[in-house]
């Protein structure tokens, strides 16, 4: 199975700080990488896909890069409804792992 | 508006079975692949089962595999996860969530979300 790694598992921040959350791969995915906000007892929410794309509705602030092994999400200026727990996942190979999640704080 | 339902669980004694159902609405069931995700409590995704827009295919993560078995009535709208000899580490809020992209386009990405179902197995 392909290992999905993130880090940090936590982070605190402040309204309108850049923040840029990591994605690790065990082996090259290309860009077959998904990003979700997961916010307390709510189902997760579909940000970016297939690395850079962003999902209708979401905020332009939010955007996601990389390929092969390493991946990024950044938030440019974190808004309070920011503050949630995101998961990348990996569509290259079933299983569709996730990492094990970014839990984005207020600080 | 889509829309995804999920419903059918409970608490279930160790070695248990249980059947889940996601019911669709606001698109073309039948168009789309499926699958299901589930959550232990105070922990992350974990992607269970998936299943093509046919039914014709269908995949399972390691975990579950040869207990659960996924399937689909595209005449109803309605995806299911049925679920044998269920364990303690079962036990975790079920997710169906609709499968969308082409594998050579990019990838497949899960973009409607049901909103769970909790699983308890304990006795």
């Amino acid at each position: 199975d392909i290992q999905m790694t993130q880090s940090p598992s936590s982070l605190s921040a402040s309204v309108g700080d850049r923040v840029t959350l990591t994605c690790r791969a065990s082996q090259s995915i290309t860009t077959y990488l998904n990003w979700y906000q997961q916010k307390p007892g709510k189902a997760p929410n579909l940000l970016i896909y297939a690395g850079s794309n962003f999902q209708s509705g979401v905020p332009s602030r939010f955007s996601g890069s990389g390929s092969g092994t390493d991946f990024t999400l950044t938030i440019s200026s974190l808004q309070p409804e920011d503050f949630a727990t995101y998961y990348c996942q990996q569509s290259h190979t079933i299983p569709y792992t996730f990492g094990q999640g970014t839990k984005l704080e207020i600080k | 508006e889509v829309q995804l339902v999920d419903s059918g669980g409970g608490l279930v004694q160790p070695g248990g079975s249980l059947r889940l159902s996601c019911a669709a609405s606001g698109f073309t069931f039948s168009s789309y692949g499926m699958v299901w995700v589930r959550q232990a409590p105070g922990k992350g995704l974990e992607w269970v089962s998936g299943i093509s827009a046919s039914g014709g295919s269908t995949y399972y993560a390691d975990s579950v595999k040869g207990r659960f078995t996924i399937s689909r009535d595209n005449s109803k709208n309605t995806l299911y996860l049925q679920m044998h000899s269920l364990r303690a580490e079962d036990t975790a809020l079920y997710y169906c969530a609709r499968r969308e992209g082409t594998y050579v386009m990019g990838g497949y990405y899960f973009d409607c979300w049901g909103q769970g179902t909790l699983v308890t197995v304990s006795s």
